[in-house]
């Protein structure tokens, strides 16, 4: 990718299960943002962390960010057969501001 | 919440034609776009980014006169893929970044446009 790896590549729950998606990046960033795409789809925005934040929460969304390590990860927690998407995160450059995609993890919940 | 709106949602063309893609923002100003390339099950690959009122600045190996980005007002954004061939075929992308808020901040998206050349 342009930017960084997720990992995995796929992931299959069953609902009601907790879903974690890793993402590694490249280089410093300003902050790293999740998105979701459903399948032939545009993106939906999830969530935005800051470089100079460790966690955030959103509903059932819960993201870490480790700058030293340049990882973040992503908790679904309680999925949903819903929930059934692909899942990027993007990361925006120290000094840039255009948007680079992770590879991305296709999540399947199933009911 | 802000609207991208991206025309047409799919089209299919025939080797060697141009075909022009329309990304705008319909509730928002936006004074960069960008547009993203996606194959099946693949990531987003970012081609270009599109500046209202100056010259779009391309990735490295996108081809600018292959895809023809304009930027004519605060709203609309357009891709043109010239003398389109199979290898063209693919799912674009645009997004945009509300002008009020700042940079950095999250983009919107359409909802991408599937070009197939026979």
């Amino acid at each position: 990718s342009q930017q960084g790896e997720e990992d995995p590549q796929a992931l299959s729950i069953q609902e009601g299960e907790n879903a974690t998606m890793n993402c590694s990046y490249k280089t410093s960033i300003n902050n790293l943002q999740w998105y979701r795409q459903n399948s032939g789809r545009g993106l939906v925005h999830l969530i935005l962390i800051r470089s100079n934040e460790r966690e955030k929460h959103s509903g059932r969304l819960r993201v870490t960010l480790d700058t030293s390590k340049k990882s973040s990860s992503l908790l679904i927690t309680a999925s949903r057969a819903a929930d059934t998407a692909s899942y990027f995160c993007a990361t925006v450059r120290t000094g840039a501001n255009n948007l680079f995609f992770g590879t991305g993890t296709r999540l399947t919940v199933i009911p | 919440g802000a609207v991208v709106s991206q025309h047409p949602s799919w089209v299919i063309c025939k080797s060697g034609t141009s075909v022009k893609i329309e990304c705008r923002s319909l509730d928002f100003q936006a004074t960069t776009m960008f547009w993203y390339r996606q194959f099946p099950k693949q990531s987003l690959m970012l081609m270009a980014t599109s500046n209202e009122g100056s010259k779009a600045t391309y990735e490295q190996g996108v081809e600018k006169d292959k895809f023809l980005i304009n930027h004519a007002s605060l709203t609309l954004s357009t891709l043109t893929v010239t003398s389109a061939h199979p290898e063209d075929s693919s799912f674009y992308i645009c997004s945009a970044r509300p002008l009020a808020g700042g940079g950095n901040g999250e983009l919107f998206f359409g909802e991408g446009s599937r070009l197939t050349v026979l």
